[in-house]
């Protein structure tokens, strides 16, 4: 089947707008990730989920930062009130089970925030 | 704090020789390490893993070696083909955990 994938893949926005990045993971996932990739930087974890157990939101650098997953489908992950330094890749990948290592990802969403 | 580094961030060599990239990591909790690679304008793809329990672990033209008491992990390409021209990115996890740490990328480029 499908990979991962994402949408938009590239979104400008304007300092202090609302962002909402959308994820489709591998079909029978039950695992989702979020990362980001800053310019110059590795892969930055912000967000997991497993199935219906509650979300590790341990890496969200701030309360601007949400993610949601409805069950064993799509995420989004939004950004309020973007920052200038909120502008990276934000990469989506998916697993087959919370324990299993091998991530698959997508091709991520470029955003740059003006 | 950067837990796990990739000191080089350029890696060039020709056409059917051996490629090295190198990775060196800060948590001792760190017990399995996985190698992706990534071609532009797309995502990281899964190319080798090895348990910390192990030493070696080879896949084709591929194999990782990981020296627990260094906290080091190296990944080999033999022979090197102008397809492996890609950003290599090392990574780590502790436990059963899926948290994965990424180092900041080593960008590959085999030339002919």
């Amino acid at each position: 089947g499908a990979g991962v994938s994402q949408s938009p893949s590239n979104k400008v926005t304007e300092k202090g707008k609302d962002v909402e990045l959308r994820c489709d993971p591998i079909s029978g996932h039950t695992a989702l990730y979020w990362y980001r990739q800053r310019l110059g930087q590795g892969l930055e974890f912000l967000i997991y989920f497993q199935g219906n157990s509650a979300p590790d939101k341990s890496g969200l650098p701030s309360d601007r930062f949400s993610a949601e997953r409805t069950g064993e489908s799509v995420s989004t992950l939004t950004i309020q009130r973007t920052q200038q330094e909120d502008s990276a890749v934000y990469l989506c990948a998916s697993s087959l089970a919370g324990w299993t290592e091998t991530q698959y990802f997508g091709p991520g969403t470029r955003l740059l925030v003006l | 704090d950067q837990q796990v580094k990739q000191n080089s961030p350029s890696l060039s060599v020709q056409e059917g020789r051996i490629s090295i990239l190198n990775c060196d990591y800060t948590n001792s909790m760190f017990d399995y390490f996985l190698w992706y690679k990534k071609y532009p304008a797309e995502g990281p793809t899964f190319l080798i893993s090895i348990s910390s329990i192990k030493d070696k672990n080879e896949d084709g033209r591929f194999t990782v070696f990981l020296n627990k008491s260094a906290k080091h992990l190296s990944l080999h390409i033999v022979p090197s083909q102008p397809g492996d021209s890609a950003v290599y990115f090392c990574a780590a996890k502790a436990g059963g955990g899926n948290k994965l740490t990424f180092g900041t990328g080593t960008q590959l480029k085999v030339e002919l």
